[in-house]
Parts: C-alpha cells; structure tokens; sequence
C-alpha cells in the first residue's frame, strides 16, 4: 500500500456540469475525511466517515455536494450542476482508529484540481 | 469556534541558515493536537511534525523542532540547517482528540535561498 490515491488529478468541466472524484484511503485506515482546498488558502473541511457511515458535514457541504463511502472502503464526492466557485483542490485524507505513533494523524491524498469554466 | 492564524504568508531564508515559522491558535478545549504540514509544489501535503497539548516537552524530528506555548496558545516551527528541498507551503493545523478533522491556518510560502 503506497498511500492515498485519488482520480482524477485533474478535471476540468463547463458550468452546470455534474463531477465525481475517488478517493481511495491506505487500505487499514477506517476514517477518511474531505478538504477543499482554494488557491492561497488552508484546506477546508467537508466532511468525513468513520467506515460506512458518514458522520459530519461542514456547512461548505451545500446541497450539490454528496459524498459516499459504500462498504467503506474508497469514498467519491460529487458536484451537481458545478458553478465557478466550485473550483478548487479536493483533498482526501485517512486515518486510523487504533492507537500507535500514527493516531490522530492524517495522511493526506495528492489531490483532485477541479476548473469549473 | 476554533481557529488557527499564520501571520506570515512569505518567508524566505539562506541555505543553511535557521527559519521559524509562527502560528497561534484559539481554543477552549484542553486535550487537543497541533501539526505542521509541508505542501511542495504540485505535491501532496505531508505531515513535518506533531505536539500532543499535554505533552510539555517540545518536539523535535531531525532539523525541525517547535516551541509549544501552551498558555500562549503559539506553535511556531523551526528548520534549522536549511535545505532547497524545504521550499514549500507550510500549514499549521489544529485538532481535537477523537473523530474530528483539522483546522488550518492559511499556510506560509517558505523560499530557500541558494
């Protein structure tokens, strides 16, 4: 397992066009959360899971945006009807539950740029 | 609502030579973590360094070391030894135990010198 992985890299869509992006976690990790991520700006977050179940959602989350993460295992985040604000890094991150050297930290995915024209 | 500050959006330093970072934060919560992340260029972020708020010494891994001042609430960084390959954004981070996400400030540019 080499890590977080997401797709695509890179998107770019018309207005009014709905997206999906991928988020696949390190493989032993059962929380993974969603940031976006705006040019000259901190990660912001969006929401997170905790295996299946999805446990919180930032007031960014508007109702455009859904995430799932089915069987919890990898997690998609969709834009419906994007707009140009929309624009911006989605980072995915993970993390496990279990005690260790590595509890409470989260390891980040490479990130989806989105480009809403 | 917590919140973390970075008052310095560019820095730069000579190779070699020594660099802090700043952050604060605010917080009513008394078990929380702090966190520096590195982000290169067109690279993922990768995490430099942790503090436990319970934890009175301050950490260190290899060339980077933070002051933790708690009753402050400052978590400033420092490389020493400066490398090219340090030039990056830097993004403080702040969480609370259990199942919550990070807070982040919004970031410092870090340029190396040569």
């Amino acid at each position: 397992d080499t890590g977080v992985s997401q797709n695509p890299r890179h998107k770019i869509t018309k207005r009014g066009q709905n997206v999906t992006f991928r988020c696949d976690p390190i493989s032993e990790h059962n929380r993974l959360y969603w940031y976006r991520q705006t040019l000259g700006q901190g990660p912001e977050f969006l929401t997170y899971f905790q295996n299946e179940a999805q446990l919180e959602k930032s007031r960014l989350l508007s109702d455009r945006f859904s995430a799932e993460r089915p069987k919890g295992s990898f997690s998609t985040l969709e834009i419906q009807r994007t707009e140009q604000g929309d624009s911006a890094m989605y980072l995915c991150a993970s993390s496990s539950r279990t005690s260790g050297p590595s509890y409470n930290e989260q390891f980040f995915g490479p990130g989806t740029r989105l480009t809403v024209l | 609502a917590q919140t973390v500050t970075q008052s310095q959006p560019e820095m730069s330093v000579q190779e070699a030579e020594t660099v802090t970072l700043s952050c604060t934060y605010d917080t009513s919560e008394s078990d929380y973590y702090l966190f520096w992340y590195k982000q290169p260029p067109s690279r993922q972020m990768i995490l430099v360094i942790r503090q436990e708020a319970y934890k009175q010494q301050n950490a260190t891994e290899n060339r980077f070391s933070v002051n933790f001042q708690k009753a402050a609430k400052s978590f400033s960084l420092k490389i020493s030894d400066s490398q090219l390959g340090d030039a990056a954004m830097y993004f403080c981070a702040y969480k609370t135990s259990g199942n919550t996400p990070l807070v982040f400030g919004k970031g410092t540019r870090l340029s190396v010198i040569a």
